[in-house]
């Protein structure tokens, strides 16, 4: 298993562009969610979904857009990047809502 | 709504030493309270999981105990190793989401 896969690694980005974090999971879990780790701020949850077609937001959602079309992925899209954007992204999976979350390695973004 | 405080933010000790990290919350209507280790530029990764019903849980040289009605719970790392330098993270989940700490970021040196 490949566990919990994100890409890109590293993105820079120019003020008003958009992109997509990809994420995806080998490990048929229904519950899959998107944070963000900014320094003394600890993680925070941007948007979750608890299975295929369903998704409702966390925290942050602002700015942020998920869809879950297939179990395995949750890809989540800036609209029109801000430099308040500049963050650590990760994506977490879990067989349910309550149980241990499996984090993947994180998208390190930057925003000019 | 509900917060999450990890003391020390630091922490820097010999190798071998016994140590305890704290975490506390403030509502103390959980479901159940996790403990997360990330290393340097990478993902977090679940050391133990503690249900609401439950008050501690062991893995190796870790045990974590879990006090709902004071809003504490502590990870105790036995015979620490350089190896174990890393962040240290609580996170309590509520209804349907997990609220993380700022962590304890730890240093074992030989």
């Amino acid at each position: 298993n490949a566990g919990v896969t994100q890409t890109p690694k590293f993105q820079v980005l120019k003020t008003g562009q958009s992109m997509t974090l990809q994420c995806a999971q080998d490990m048929n879990h229904e519950y899959m969610s998107w944070y963000r780790q900014d320094p003394g701020m600890g993680l925070r949850l941007i948007h979750y979904s608890v299975g295929a077609g369903i998704t409702d937001q966390g925290e942050v959602p602002n700015g942020y857009n998920v869809s879950r079309s297939t179990t395995e992925d949750f890809p989540l899209r800036l609209l029109s990047a801000a430099p308040s954007q500049t963050s650590v992204y990760f994506c977490a999976s879990s067989q349910g809502q309550g149980l241990t979350q499996y984090f993947g390695p994180g998208t390190r973004l930057t925003v000019l | 709504k509900q917060e999450v405080t990890q003391i020390p933010a630091a922490l820097s000790v010999p190798e071998g030493e016994n140590l305890v990290l704290n975490c506390s919350f403030t509502d103390s209507a959980i479901y159940n309270l996790q403990w997360f280790r990330q290393d340097p530029g990478k993902g977090l990764t679940s050391l133990l999981l503690i249900q609401s019903s439950q008050r501690e849980q062991t893995s190796g040289r870790l045990n974590a105990s879990l006090d709902k009605s004071s809003g504490r719970s502590t990870l105790y790392i036995a015979a620490s190793q350089p190896g174990d330098s890393a962040t240290y993270l609580c996170a309590v989940r509520g209804t349907d989401k997990l609220i993380f700490g700022t962590g304890t970021r730890l240093q074992v040196f030989p």
